[in-house]
């Protein structure tokens, strides 16, 4: 079965970064495209960034464009969400998913990520 | 971007009856040459990630029971729950993906009258 486990949240001051990763399972992870999505506690989803199943095509929110890298390793089957000069507002749950003809069939657990000083 | 607004933003419902939730999107999610609707819906309860319960706005996926439903087309769209079960209290999310970026509606938060 498919499974997705990220990883790399915690708590972190304004301004630094972090890498979240995502670990895949259960499914040919180099034929799919992949998302992330971010939920503010107690907010609604946010699409925060897309790859394609080749890296060849990358879309951003634009709430994160120009802070946030998405990448990926298909050898490793992991995806990747690197987040840079971090804000309060980027306080969330940030949740990796499988793209299915551009709609989210799976998701992970998700991995949480807090902006506090 | 495509805006979808839900409506209501909660409701209660007594188990057995009807929940009917909406979403409407700010253009039209229709894509003309394959005449599919480019939205889906979500089921969260608390604590879990959302589940996929509809896409191509009327299509279930495997493993959803048939008291979910999904309707509408370009930019008026429609969840309901025939039969409202104690394990259906959750918040619904719809999407649309007929653009990059994406974009989801507020939620609708179903509880039990």
């Amino acid at each position: 079965q498919v499974q997705l486990v990220e990883s790399g949240g915690g708590v972190v001051q304004p301004g630094r970064s972090l890498r979240l990763s995502c670990s895949a399972s259960g499914f040919v992870f180099s034929d799919f495209g992949m998302h992330w999505v971010r939920q503010a506690p107690g907010k609604g989803l946010e699409a925060v960034a897309f790859i394609s199943y080749d890296g060849s095509r990358i879309y951003y929110g634009h709430s994160v464009k120009g802070r946030f890298t998405v990448s990926r390793d298909n050898s490793k089957k992991t995806l990747y969400l690197h987040v840079n000069g971090l804000r309060p507002e980027d306080t969330a749950t940030y949740y990796c998913t499988k793209d299915l003809r551009g709609y989210n069939d799976h998701w992970g657990q998700g991995t949480l990520v807090i902006v506090s000083s | 971007d495509i805006v979808l607004t839900q409506s209501p933003d909660s409701l209660a419902v007594s188990l057995g009856e009807r929940a009917t939730i909406n979403c409407k999107s700010s253009q039209s999610v229709l894509y003309n040459p394959n005449n599919k609707n480019y939205l889906v819906w979500y089921q969260q309860k608390p604590g879990q990630p959302p589940k996929l319960l509809i896409y191509w706005a009327s299509s279930r996926e495997s493993g959803v029971p048939d008291r979910f439903s999904g309707s509408g087309s370009r930019t008026d769209f429609t969840l309901t729950i025939s039969s409202l079960q104690a394990e259906d209290v959750a918040v619904y999310y719809c999407q649309q993906y007929y653009t990059n970026p994406s974009t989801f509606g507020g939620g609708t938060k179903v509880e039990i009258k």
